[in-house]
């Protein structure tokens, strides 16, 4: 069945770090690709999404690639900020999964000033 | 404005003590979810209604139940809480199946067992 993983938390920076996230998928078909932010002790946030392969999600200095032929679709952004410290989640979705969301174990970011 | 709305923020009830959770949309949207997670892991979808329509996962345990009364709202109904059952509640919307369309969640319950 369809998975996703991501790399292990917490992933720790200094403030303006560059940051990737990794995330790989497995699925049968073509799914669409999410990245969720769940800021602390609040609900989660879609970040952005790509649903083929190439598209770039993009969204608050996050960007992140569909590419089918790795199976991936990393999180990145050029300069953190204290107030992206959060847990991220990557997600997909597809017909396999019935449409629903099939969840990464969740990264978590702690970027100190 | 929010468009996903649970209340409570924090709930906290005793130990076999029934307890109901309630999510409000203003979306319009034709389903809606509920989610279980514990200490920042993946949430764990535990049920979901398409309109009308209650789609239970397999693996959710029949202490928990559902109701949808209309579009609007969603319940979430934990007949006899248990120590283990101490998590943050997320309800979540989207038009239609998650698919490429947005998912919008609320900022979730956050239940203490006591």
């Amino acid at each position: 069945g369809d998975s996703v993983t991501q790399m292990e938390g917490p992933v720790t920076l200094s403030e303006e770090a560059f940051l990737t996230i990794n995330c790989t998928y497995t699925a049968t078909g073509y799914p669409s690709l999410f990245w969720y932010v769940q800021y602390p002790g609040e609900g989660l946030q879609l970040l952005l999404k790509a649903t083929k392969a190439d598209d770039k999600g993009s969204n608050k200095g996050f960007e992140a690639t569909y590419r089918k032929e790795t199976t991936s679709f990393h999180l990145e952004k050029g300069s953190v900020q204290v107030s992206d410290s959060a847990v991220y989640f990557c997600a997909l979705s597809d017909h396999d999964s019935n449409y629903q969301l099939i969840w990464g174990a969740g990264t978590k970011l702690i970027i100190k000033p | 404005d929010a468009m996903v709305i649970q209340n409570p923020r924090y709930q906290v009830t005793q130990f076999g003590k029934p307890v109901t959770l309630s999510c409000s949309q203003t979306l319009n949207h034709n389903v809606m979810y509920w989610y279980q997670q514990k200490s920042s892991q993946a949430p764990k979808l535990l049920f979901h209604y398409y309109d009308k329509d209650f789609n239970n996962e397999a693996d959710t345990p029949d202490n928990f139940q559902s109701r949808r009364p209309n579009t609007s709202f969603c319940f979430l109904d934990i007949r006899s809480p248990g120590l283990g059952d101490a998590a943050m509640y997320l309800c979540a919307t989207s038009r239609d199946g998650f698919g490429s369309t947005e998912a919008f969640f609320g900022q979730g319950t956050r239940l203490t067992v006591v």
